[in-house]
C-alpha cells in the first residue's frame, strides 16, 4: 500500500496569515492527488484534484502543488471558516490511501 | 443536485450484522464508482470498500475483507455495504463517496455520513 504521511498534525496561525501543509507519498504517485477539508461534525470536501486543480467553487486563496512523491497545500488570507482539518489522499493506486490529517486552527 | 445520503446505521452488539445503504440522486451509478470511507471516533479516514461503476469491480480495506460486501442496485441508484460479525473496532461513521475519473479520480462528491456504534 502507499503510506501517505501528512506534515504537521496542527498548525495555529491568525486570521488573513497563511499556512502550508505538506504530503509526503511513500512511492511516485505523480499528480493523482487529491486534498480534502472537513469540518467538525461533516463530511470531508474535495479541495483540490490532479493535485494542483481546484474545483469551481473552491476559493483561490487555497494552492495545491508538487509532483512525484511530495506535495503541499497553501492557504492564503486565512479565513476563520478554514479552520478545518485537511486531508490528503492519492486516490488512484489500491487502496486509495489517505494521510492523517492537518488540523489548522485560526487564531 | 447531486447528493449521496446513507442510511442504516446504529447501536449493535460485537458478532451482529448491519447493512448500510447509499441513494445517489442528480447522476447515475452506471457512471461512476463509489467507495465507503470510515472514520472511528477522533480519528482519520480509512477506506472501507469499493464497486466500480459497471459493478463488475470490488475490493476490501484488509480489515474489512471476509466479513463486509458491497453491492448495488442499479434501480435504485444504490449502493449497499453489508458489514457481517461487526468488531468494536468498525464503530466509525461511515461515508459513501464517488470517484470521478474526470477529476484525477479524486472523491468528489460525499453523503453526510451514518455512524455505526458497536457495543455490548
Amino acid at each position: 500500500d502507499i503510506q501517505m504521511t501528512q506534515s504537521p498534525s496542527f498548525v495555529s496561525a491568525s486570521v488573513g496569515g497563511s499556512v502550508t501543509i505538506t504530503c509526503r507519498a511513500s512511492q511516485d504517485i505523480g499528480t493523482w492527488l487529491a486534498w480534502y477539508q472537513q469540518k467538525p461534525g461533516r463530511a470531508p470536501n474535495l479541495l483540490i484534484y490532479g493535485a494542483s486543480s481546484l474545483p469551481i467553487v473552491v476559493p483561490s486563496r487555497f494552492r495545491g502543488s508538487g509532483s512525484g512523491r511530495d506535495f503541499t497545500l497553501t492557504i492564503s488570507s486565512l479565513q476563520p471558516e478554514d479552520s478545518a482539518t485537511y486531508y490528503c489522499q492519492q486516490p488512484n493506486t489500491f487502496p486509495p490511501t489517505f494521510g492523517g490529517g492537518t488540523k489548522v486552527e485560526i487564531k | 443536485q447531486v447528493q449521496l445520503v446513507e442510511s442504516g446505521g446504529g447501536v449493535v452488539q460485537p458478532g451482529t450484522s448491519l447493512r448500510l445503504s447509499c441513494v445517489a440522486s442528480g447522476f447515475t451509478l452506471k457512471s461512476y464508482d463509489v467507495h465507503w470511507v470510515r472514520q472511528a471516533p477522533g480519528k482519520g479516514l480509512e477506506w472501507v470498500a469499493f464497486i466500480s461503476y459497471d459493478g463488475t469491480k470490488k475490493d476490501y480495506g484488509d480489515s474489512t475483507r471476509g466479513r463486509f460486501t458491497i453491492s448495488r442496485d442499479i434501480s435504485k441508484n444504490t449502493v449497499y455495504l453489508q458489514m457481517n460479525r461487526l468488531r468494536v473496532e468498525d464503530t466509525a461513521v461511515y461515508y459513501c463517496a464517488r470517484q470521478n475519473s474526470g477529476n484525477y479520480d479524486a472523491f468528489d462528491e460525499w453523503g453526510q455520513g451514518t455512524m455505526v456504534v458497536v457495543s455490548s
